[in-house]
């Protein structure tokens, strides 16, 4: 079963700022079967990209998601208020749904 | 509006029992796969089970094989998940999830959640 680790743990960053957050898988990812969700506290996790590189439903386009094989990133171009949260990878299809352990963006 | 409203959380001895319900609305609900994600208080996330529209299909983590068991009513747009012999390390907020698979084989991608529902596992 792959494991996934994202880096940094914490990103400080202030609003207007670009967010780039990694994820490294220990065994390539199939199909490029590859998420990302954001949780703010208290709150759910939201789907933002699936695939690796597919914006969910209704997901602003300062997100975006790259990558391939055991590598992934995810970029969010100018942080928003909004932005400020945790988010988590997720390797879907054939490794039972396995999460990484989060990156939390925090403001500067 | 799609939701997904939990309820049945609460504090439980070790090896006490609960039962989650799930509500959806706002969308098809006997159409898609649905489950359950826990994440434990400062950890996480982890699948917990899945279940497919006409219940023929289950599977779990196997951690809780034996223990909780997923089930839906499809007439009541309603999931569950029955959980016996609760341990400690069983403690988390526990969420609704619906399953979207846009792809063959692209099974455990939860595109849409519910709040959650805090269950506490401790004497």
């Amino acid at each position: 079963e792959s494991v996934l680790t994202q880096s940094p743990g914490t990103l400080s960053l202030s609003p207007g700022e670009r967010a780039t957050l990694s994820c490294r898988a220990s065994q390539s990812v199939s199909n490029d079967f590859l998420a990302w969700y954001q949780q703010k506290p208290g709150q759910a996790p939201r789907l933002l990209i699936y695939e690796a590189a597919i914006r969910a439903t209704g997901i602003p386009d300062r997100f975006s998601g790259s990558g391939s094989g055991t590598d992934f990133t995810l970029t969010i171009s100018r942080l928003e208020p909004e932005d400020f949260a945790v988010y988590f990878c997720q390797e879907y299809g054939s490794s039972r749904g396995t999460f990484g352990p989060g990156t939390k963006v925090d403001v500067k | 509006e799609m939701q997904l409203v939990e309820s049945g959380g609460g504090l439980v001895q070790p090896g006490g029992s609960l039962r989650l319900t799930c509500v959806a609305s706002g969308f098809p609900f006997n159409s898609y796969w649905m489950g359950w994600v826990r994440q434990a208080p400062g950890k996480g996330l982890e699948w917990v089970a899945n279940i497919n529209q006409d219940e023929s299909d289950k599977d779990s983590i196997g951690s809780v094989r034996g223990r909780f068991t997923i089930s839906r009513d499809n007439a009541k747009n309603s999931l569950y998940l029955q959980m016996i012999s609760l341990r400690d390390d069983d403690t988390a907020v526990y969420y609704c999830v619906r399953e979207r698979r846009f792809t063959h084989g692209a099974d455990l991608l939860f595109d849409f959640w519910g709040h959650g529902t805090l269950v506490t596992v401790s004497s």
